[in-house]
């Protein structure tokens, strides 16, 4: 199975919000509330960013959000700092027999 | 606190094996389920397999699918993945995860580099 569709650069400045979109299929993204973000910091594992969709682990701030419409998930982060470039990749669950796929992983620059 | 370290990483030739280790530490590893994902050098991320969190259950990836083999031993809080049939195209860092839910790696060890060379 393919890998979901990110766009593959995103960029904003300081304080702005930006929205990182993840393009699947009824078969993963949009048959499922199962979706999943990371951020990933150069040489670094992936961090857990949100969950089901739209839930945030403890201690990530609530400048990130997620939703779903259809087979679209997206990202959104807003207040942007400079740490908070990296490569973010979304996940969802893709039933029994595929069970796990991730996005190609999209590079968010703060300008 | 939670804690993963693979291990096993290495460089090997093209048709060989390696078995990669993830020892968990400061949660109860017998309660979740574990997954093995790699990132090839600039690449993005990709589920390989996953292990229910008493063995139960097991499922691959296409790509690695009759060449790679996870398991775990509870007992002593490990996680396996047993490469075999390496080829080029397998050179990445590979992670162990643990999830809480369905698709939610909340911990993530820090990777081992596998590189499979001539």
């Amino acid at each position: 199975q393919s890998a979901l569709t990110q766009p593959r650069s995103v960029s904003g400045s300081p304080g702005q919000s930006v929205t990182i979109s993840c393009t699947g299929t009824n078969s993963d993204v949009g048959g499922y509330n199962y979706v999943s973000w990371y951020q990933q910091h150069p040489g670094k594992a992936p961090k857990l960013m949100i969950y089901d969709v739209n839930k945030r682990p403890s201690g990530v701030p609530d400048r990130f959000s997620g939703s779903k419409s259809g087979n679209t998930a997206s990202l959104t982060i807003s207040g942007l700092q400079a740490d908070d470039e990296a490569d973010y990749y979304c996940c969802s669950y893709a039933g029994t027999y595929t069970v796990v796929i991730f996005g190609g992983g999209t590079k968010l620059t703060v300008l | 606190q939670v804690q993963l370290v693979e291990s096993g990483g290495g460089v090997v030739q093209p048709g060989g094996s390696l078995r990669l280790s993830c020892a968990g530490s400061g949660f109860t590893f017998s309660g979740h389920s574990m997954h093995w994902v790699r990132q090839a050098p600039g690449k993005g991320l990709e589920w390989l397999t996953f292990i229910r969190y008493d063995g139960s259950d097991k499922n691959y990836a296409d790509s690695v699918k009759g060449r790679f083999t996870i398991s775990r031993d509870n007992s002593k809080n490990t996680l396996y993945l047993q490469l075999n049939s390496l080829r080029v195209d397998d050179t990445a860092v590979y992670y162990c995860a643990a999830d809480t839910a369905m698709v939610r790696f909340d911990y993530w060890g820090q990777g081992t580099l596998v590189t499979v060379s001539s």
